[in-house]
């Protein structure tokens, strides 16, 4: 059963223009919410996170929205560069657990950028 | 510097043998986790630890056994190894203290495991 769900394995896009990443979540207990990028033989790395307090969340280039009441969160990346080409995966967890509870992730997006 | 290490990178292996790969973080987190992603690229948390509390899930089997000699270590020791426990295994640590705060968890590089 998953609980957050990312349902587009793979998305192009062209260098200059955005991105939008979409992950939808089942979970009420989820209160906290990140986006990881993974290159292949790596770890994830943490991108940016959004607590559900808040609906939007900007950090340079990336900025997450969430739509609570959809259970739906968003990934934007604005302007997409060819370095951004990667695995995204989105996670949530209950925040008030403080981390013991783990992060559970989505199945992730390959996004590539198209020069 | 690296904020997560594991070793080794990769390990191949027979079937029943034991093994175990190291993690060790230098940021100072209080909580480290082991991830299991397995062949259909889900990233599932495995275990969830602090100097204080062992979270374990459920469906880990207890062949499986995290090994904390220090706050800044969390080993991942797997007995009487199967063909199913080859996967990528990473491990993670964060500052978030339960029921206090959450930080985001950094990763290490992961541990290919091959069970032949």
């Amino acid at each position: 059963d998953q609980q957050v769900k990312q349902n587009s394995p793979s998305l192009s896009v062209q260098e200059g223009r955005i991105s939008i990443l979409n992950c939808d979540y089942t979970n009420s207990m989820f209160d906290y919410f990140l986006w990881y990028k993974k290159y292949p033989a790596e770890g994830p790395t943490f991108l940016i996170s959004i607590s559900s307090i808040k609906d939007k969340n900007e950090d340079g280039r990336f900025t997450v929205f969430l739509n609570k009441s959809a259970k739906h969160l968003s990934l934007h990346i604005v302007p997409s560069q060819p370095g951004d080409s990667a695995v995204y995966f989105c996670a949530a967890t209950p925040l008030s657990g403080g981390g013991a509870d783990g992060l559970t992730f989505g199945k992730g997006t390959h996004l590539i950028i198209q020069p | 510097d690296t904020a997560v290490s594991q070793t080794p990178k990769y390990l191949v292996t027979q079937m029943g043998n034991d093994k175990s790969i190291k993690c060790e973080q230098n940021l100072g987190h209080d909580t480290m986790y082991w991830y299991k992603q397995d062949s259909k690229k889900f990233l599932k948390i495995m275990f969830s630890y602090n100097n204080k509390e062992l979270i374990i899930n459920e469906t880990v089997p207890n062949r499986f056994s995290p090994k904390s000699p220090d706050k800044a270590h969390l080993n991942l020791h797997i007995n009487s190894l199967e063909l199913g426990d080859s996967a990528v295994y990473f491990c993670a640590s964060s500052q978030g203290l339960p029921g206090i705060s959450y930080n985001e968890q950094f990763f290490g590089p992961g541990t290919r495991l091959t069970v032949l």
